[in-house]
């Protein structure tokens, strides 16, 4: 059965305060990983996909890299604006989409 | 374009109750998702489907129904609504293995 587990849960950061998020997946037939973002009362928002272990993607203060196991959202010097849920999920052999329980990140001023 | 629209946007039922929620989309995706999310949690995926025509059971499929009207159109059956549905229900619709694009949600209340 597919699985995606998120961690930390919830995590609060001093603006320039670097840090990790972490998503690990089981799934049969891995066809891609997705990174989105989720403000209050929004849908979530695409930020990366990754299709393949040893692949990275970047984008202004984020980086999401994959390995076979797990995928790493890393924050570089984030700022307020950052605040958010960030999400994780994989598509599987059949198109199913899962999604993780997210981690709620703030960052504070 | 709209991307996805979802109606309505609120709803409260009582229990009991049916409704259908409805989706569409503008892309000409083939595959579209429902979602719940209950508060503080990720997104638990009720039903898919894939391409027009097919359908399949998600995560929680339990109490719900779907359709798929056409290629645009995804609708959601709730038949007899009851207090653990309430929740924020997204649709999404994506082509291959590209990003999904998620409606605005529809936020849904039983009593």
């Amino acid at each position: 059965e597919d699985q995606v587990t998120q961690s930390p849960e919830a995590l609060r950061l001093q603006e320039g305060e670097s840090s990790s998020l972490n998503c690990s997946y089981t799934v049969s037939g891995l066809r891609g990983l997705f990174w989105y973002r989720q403000d209050p009362g929004k849908g979530p928002e695409f930020l990366f996909t990754l299709y393949s272990a040893g692949e990275e993607k970047e984008k202004e203060r984020l980086k999401a890299t994959l390995t076979k196991k797990e995928s790493f959202l890393h924050i570089t010097a984030p700022k307020p604006e950052d605040s958010a849920t960030y999400l994780c999920a994989v598509e599987d052999s059949s198109y199913k989409l899962i999604f993780g329980s997210g981690t709620r990140l703030l960052v504070r001023p | 374009n709209a991307g996805v629209t979802q109606t309505p946007k609120f709803q409260v039922l009582k229990t009991g109750q049916s409704m259908t929620l409805q989706c569409a989309q503008d892309m000409n995706h083939n595959s579209m998702y429902w979602y719940r999310q209950d508060p503080g949690m990720g997104l638990r995926l009720i039903y898919y489907s894939a391409s027009e025509g097919t359908t399949d059971k998600g995560e929680v499929p339990n109490g719900y129904n779907v359709s798929r009207l056409n290629k645009r159109e995804f609708s959601l059956r709730l038949e007899s609504a009851a207090p653990s549905q309430t929740s924020v229900y997204f649709c999404a619709s994506r082509q291959g293995t590209t990003e999904a694009f998620f409606g605005q949600g529809t936020r849904l209340t039983v009593v």
